[in-house]
Order: structure tokens, then C-alpha cells, then sequence
């Protein structure tokens, strides 16, 4: 059965900084990996998505990378701002078109 | 343009009721997720539409949960005699193809 982990399950940091987010999973066995944010009280927004014959994928200040056989995903956000606090989940498509999400990393960037 | 929309955007209910909750997906889009959001339990996969096929019901947790989808657009999910547990976010999906899900706000239920 496939499991999804993120750490940290929190994190706090101050305007500006760099910073990586960790996605785990136990079966390599992937269609592709999906990040994506949750702002509270609000459904979820994609941000980035990779297939599973990719290394790397970028949208402005995010990069999201996968490490299939290790079974890795990371998201770096560049020069982070308040309006990037959220909460970020990454979600594994395992090819029977169901996604298994993990259970997040909120996300708080202070001005 | 518009996207996923779910109704309605909050529910609570007594224990032993039927609720209903709607997903509006993108026009055009033919695959539909429904997905649970539980307090200190994750994202969890209910149910999958593609097209015609026969849905993949392999993550509603009980026989009180069914969803059926009309004209390949329009979702209703039916959770019959709610039970407490059943509170949490309800999630909408659709998807072009079997890639990018594009989500809806959620209802969030809450049984008394």
C-alpha cells in the first residue's frame, strides 16, 4: 500500500528565505506527483505536477524535483513571501487515477 | 472560467440524516473525484468517474456512502444515517484526462 510522508509537518520562517519541503513514498511504482497548496477554508490549488519520466519541474519561484527510485519529491520555494503561508500537501498518482495525498507541511512565512 | 464548484459550502446535520452534497466540475472535463478531508487524517480517495465507465468505488468507507454522476457532468455524493465520524471536508475533482486535478472549494459537513 502506498504511503506519502511530508516533513516537516510545520514550518516557520521569515520573509525572504529559501526553503524546501519534503514528500516521501514508499512505492516507486508512480504515474506522477503532484504539489499542491491549501489556503484554510479553501479547496486545493495545483502547483506543480511531475511525470514520472521527469527529474524537475518549475513555476517562478517554485521547483519541484523527483526522485523516483528513491522515492523523493522536494519543493523549493526562492525568496519566500507572507502570501506563500499555506499549507503544502504533495499527492502520489499511482496509475489507478486515485490520488494518495500526504498529510501536509503548513507553511507560515512572517513579514 | 469557471471551475469545480461544490454545494453546499457548509452542512451540519443531525446523526441519522441523509445529506446530500452536489460537484458542479468543469465543463468539459471527464473524469470526477470525490475526496474526504478528515481532521488529523489526510486527503482519502472516495470515489472516481471516467466517462461511461463504472465508477471505482474502491474508497467509500461504508455502504451509508454513494455517488452517482448524471449526464457525465453533475456529481452527487449521498451519505445515508450520518454518523459523527463522517464529519470532515468533502472534495470535488475533474480532470481533463487522467492527470492535473483541478479542485472545488469543499463542503464541509458537520454531524451533531
Amino acid at each position: 500500500k502506498q504511503e506519502v510522508t511530508q516533513i516537516p509537518a510545520a514550518l516557520s520562517v521569515p520573509e525572504g528565505e529559501n526553503l524546501v519541503l519534503n514528500c516521501s513514498f514508499t512505492d516507486s511504482a508512480i504515474y506522477n506527483l503532484q504539489w499542491f497548496r491549501q489556503d484554510p477554508g479553501k479547496g486545493l490549488t495545483s502547483l506543480l505536477l511531475i511525470q514520472s519520466s521527469q527529474r524537475e519541474q518549475t513555476s517562478g519561484r517554485l521547483n519541484a524535483s523527483l526522485d523516483k527510485s528513491s522515492g523523493r519529491s522536494t519543493l523549493y520555494i526562492a525568496a519566500s513571501q507572507p502570501g506563500d503561508s499555506a499549507t503544502y500537501l504533495c499527492a502520489v498518482n499511482t496509475g489507478f487515477q486515485k490520488l494518495v495525498f500526504g498529510t501536509g507541511t503548513r507553511l507560515l512565512v512572517s513579514p | 472560467g469557471a471551475g469545480v464548484s461544490q454545494s453546499p459550502s457548509n452542512k451540519v446535520t443531525e446523526k441519522g440524516k441523509d445529506v446530500e452534497l452536489r460537484c458542479d466540475p468543469i465543463s468539459g472535463h471527464t473524469a470526477l473525484y470525490w475526496y474526504r478531508q478528515s481532521l488529523g487524517q489526510g486527503l482519502e480517495f472516495l470515489i472516481y468517474f471516467q466517462g461511461n465507465s463504472a465508477p471505482d468505488k474502491s474508497g467509500l468507507p461504508s455502504d451509508r456512502f454513494s455517488a452517482e454522476r448524471t449526464g457525465g457532468s453533475v456529481s452527487t455524493l449521498t451519505i445515508q444515517r450520518t454518523q459523527q465520524e463522517d464529519s470532515a471536508v468533502y472534495l470535488c475533482a475533474s480532470s481533463p484526462r487522467s492527470d492535473t486535478q483541478y479542485f472545488g472549494p469543499g463542503t464541509r459537513l458537520t454531524v451533531l
